[in-house]
């Protein structure tokens, strides 16, 4: 059975930063693993997609890689702002496109 | 970019009423479409498959009497919590996507029910 976790489980750092948050999933037989934000009492916001032949994505000042090997996949975010304040959830597809989240990390950035 | 929006954002009511809620896809046609439940500081879990003419399908534990999905059309789902009780309460939110293989998917704002 997939499972998904992500560390660390909360993070508070001021402006300006640089971030890394982790993902890991035990069953590496994914065929692409996406990134989400959610605010608080809010959906979630797509932020990134990466398929299983993709080694990262690019999308403004956020990074995702993936390594299906080690079943491991990180976001980075280049000098957060306290508008990147939210909870990041990865989730990978099983049977077909139903989705298991991991448990979540939430930032908090201040200024 | 895809849309999906999801009403009510926000139900309080009484033990024992039925309410639902709605999922649309407002500029794709969605033959699936997932309903989520998220409790307090804690991730996401998948409720149930709701498939466009066809009977939903259920996550092992779900109650498929306490929660009815309805997907008449390709652009609109619905969740009904039948006679809902305080342990209903939670965050419910829908997703959906294109049925285009590996695209992302695409989910609503959310429901927080809310029952006395």
């Amino acid at each position: 059975k997939q499972e998904v976790t992500q560390i660390p489980a909360a993070l508070s750092v001021p402006e300006g930063e640089n971030l890394v948050l982790n993902c890991s999933f035990t069953d590496s037989a994914i065929y692409n693993l996406q990134w989400f934000r959610q605010d608080p009492g809010k959906g979630l916001t797509s932020l990134l997609l990466i398929q299983s032949s993709q080694r990262e994505q690019t999308s403004g000042r956020l990074n995702a890689s993936l390594d299906k090997s080690s079943g491991r996949s990180t976001l980075y975010i280049a000098a957060s702002q306290p508008g990147d304040s939210a909870t990041y959830l990865c989730a990978v597809p099983y049977n077909t496109d139903k989705l298991i989240f991991g448990t979540g990390t939430r930032l908090q950035v201040f200024p | 970019g895809a849309v999906v929006s999801q009403h009510p954002s926000w139900v309080i009511c009484k033990s024992g009423t039925s309410v639902k809620i709605e999922c649309r896809s407002l500029d794709f046609q969605a033959t699936t479409m997932f309903w989520y439940r998220q409790f307090p500081k804690q991730s996401l879990m998948l409720m149930a498959t709701s498939n466009e003419g066809s009977k939903a399908t259920y996550e092992q534990g779900v109650e498929k009497d306490k929660f009815l999905i309805n997907h008449a059309s390709l652009t609109l789902s619905t969740l009904t919590v039948t006679s809902a009780h305080p342990e209903d309460s939670s965050f419910y939110i829908c997703s959906a996507n294109s049925g285009l293989f590996n695209q992302p998917q695409h989910f609503g704002d959310g429901t927080r029910l809310s029952i006395l």
